[in-house]
């Protein structure tokens, strides 16, 4: 158990379906993150959101929605979206670089495997 | 040029034997540097983290770091089978909250 816990676990969807990923992190941090994992692809960041920015990868298509109502809780709303879109979502969560650490070290959850029909 | 590059394929090594991970980079200003392990279906746990130049050991477990050649690598000593796993690279380039992975290496230990 890391601390940062994700639900639902696996999710199966329709293209015309609404759905969110939740993740809440109980580590004190003030960062948190979304990421892609593929097969035989890197970690793929897709959103970040801390005390300093929020980051967008540009290449994320707006598809993918996120929202982070406090330091703790972060979504992730999906709607309409594509069979390639099918893959491993994970949220991490870390201090944030105004912390005046230099570590920044990463924990993930155990992530939500998504499968789009 | 990547960002992070880890290029060896799978890495088969007997039990006992010690695997050899590499990875290079290419922020020369990045600072903070760590090995995540992900097992098959599972998400990424932290093994290692390196911040300076030199080697960190930690159990069976020695991270080296050159900073004037932009390489990290991962040793793993007295290979257990347990340590069948994917081994991810990442790199925190300056100035940023994000981490930036290699494709990661998959090792497997032969009993």
């Amino acid at each position: 158990e890391t601390g940062v816990t994700q639900t639902p676990r696996h999710l199966v969807m329709g293209m015309t379906n609404k759905k969110s990923l939740k993740c809440e992190q109980h580590l004190g941090h003030n960062a948190m993150y979304w990421y892609k994992q593929s097969a035989k692809k890197p970690l793929e960041l897709m959103f970040v959101y801390s005390l300093e920015e929020r980051v967008e990868n540009n290449s994320v298509p707006s598809r993918f929605s996120p929202e982070c109502p406090n330091s703790s809780h972060l979504f992730l709303h999906l709607h309409t979206l594509q069979p390639e879109d099918s893959a491993l979502y994970l949220c991490a969560s870390s201090q944030s670089l105004s912390r005046g650490t230099s570590q920044n070290i990463q924990y993930f959850g155990a992530g939500t495997r998504l499968s789009v029909l | 040029q990547k960002e992070v590059e880890q290029n060896s394929g799978p890495l088969s090594v007997p039990e006992g034997a010690i695997a050899s991970l590499n990875c290079t980079y290419s922020d020369r200003g990045s600072q903070s540097f760590f090995w995540y392990r992900q097992y098959s279906g599972k998400s990424p746990e932290l093994i290692m983290s390196i911040y300076s130049n030199g080697d960190k050991e930690d159990g069976r477990f020695t991270a080296q770091l050159n900073k004037a050649s932009q390489y990290v690598s991962l040793l793993i000593r007295d290979s257990q089978p347990s340590d069948s796993a994917t081994y991810l690279c990442a790199v925190r380039p300056y100035g940023n909250n994000r981490l930036a992975f290699g494709k990661g290496n998959q090792v497997v230990v032969i009993p």
